[in-house]
């Protein structure tokens, strides 16, 4: 079974650019996680689909992040614009239920992102 | 505000010992416990989930869940050098959205 893909695994922008990361799930994975990791912490929430719509968002800033799963499949990860702060990992994660019920997450390679 | 705290460390360990990494969270609804693995430079990796209280063991790994004190455990058994990483524990929110809140990691090095 192919794992969570990931694309680019690598960028470095200027504050103020835009960047987006691309996310192609686990096939037949419902629920699509995007996650910030700063160095030194743990992955951070970001924004939680179910399909093309969105379970949780609440901690997404949403003055200058943006997400979208349109077709329940693949997603993308918008940064517009940058700043210093949003260098981290991003990772993409997503989600099968096993036969006892529970969710288990499972994560891409991430994006490096590196805001100059 | 959902925590889940854990010790950064780093924890060092000789090869072949036991390394015992804990966690404690704050959200009593909080239902089911994940133990992930991450190397340096890496993505996590799923090593263990529990949900029931008591213990849960798998092959060299053993995980143990509290919910009267929400504490939960990651015991590392015959530690080898290649179990040298981050592990993160990760919490489900209450709600069952399944959203998971991580804490920082603790670091683990195993010396050979």
């Amino acid at each position: 079974e192919a794992g969570v893909a990931q694309s680019p695994r690598y960028k470095i922008i200027e504050k103020r650019q835009s960047v987006a990361f691309w996310c192609n799930p686990i096939s037949g994975h419902a629920t699509l996680y995007w996650y910030q990791q700063i160095l030194g912490q743990g992955p951070k929430l970001l924004i939680q689909f179910q399909n093309n719509g969105v379970v949780d968002d609440s901690q997404l800033p949403k003055d200058r992040f943006s997400a979208e799963r349109l077709k329940g499949v693949d997603s993308t990860l918008k940064i517009q614009p940058a700043k210093l702060e949003d260098s981290a990992v991003y990772l993409c994660a997503s989600s099968s239920r096993f036969s006892s019920g529970e969710e288990t997450q499972y994560f891409g390679p991430g994006t490096r992102l590196l805001v100059l | 505000q959902k925590e889940v705290e854990q010790n950064s460390g780093p924890l060092s360990v000789p090869e072949g010992a036991i390394a015992s990494l804990n966690c404690t969270y704050s959200d009593r609804g909080s239902q089911s416990f994940f133990w992930y693995r991450q190397y340096s430079g890496k993505s996590p990796e799923l090593i263990m989930f529990i949900y029931s209280n008591g213990d849960k063991e798998d092959g060299r790994f053993t995980a143990q869940l509290n919910k009267a004190s929400q504490y939960v455990s990651l015991l590392i058994r015959d530690s080898q050098p290649s179990d040298s990483a981050t592990y993160l524990c990760a919490g489900t929110t209450q709600g069952g959205s399944e959203k998971l809140v991580f804490g920082k990691g603790t670091k683990l090095t195993v010396n050979p």
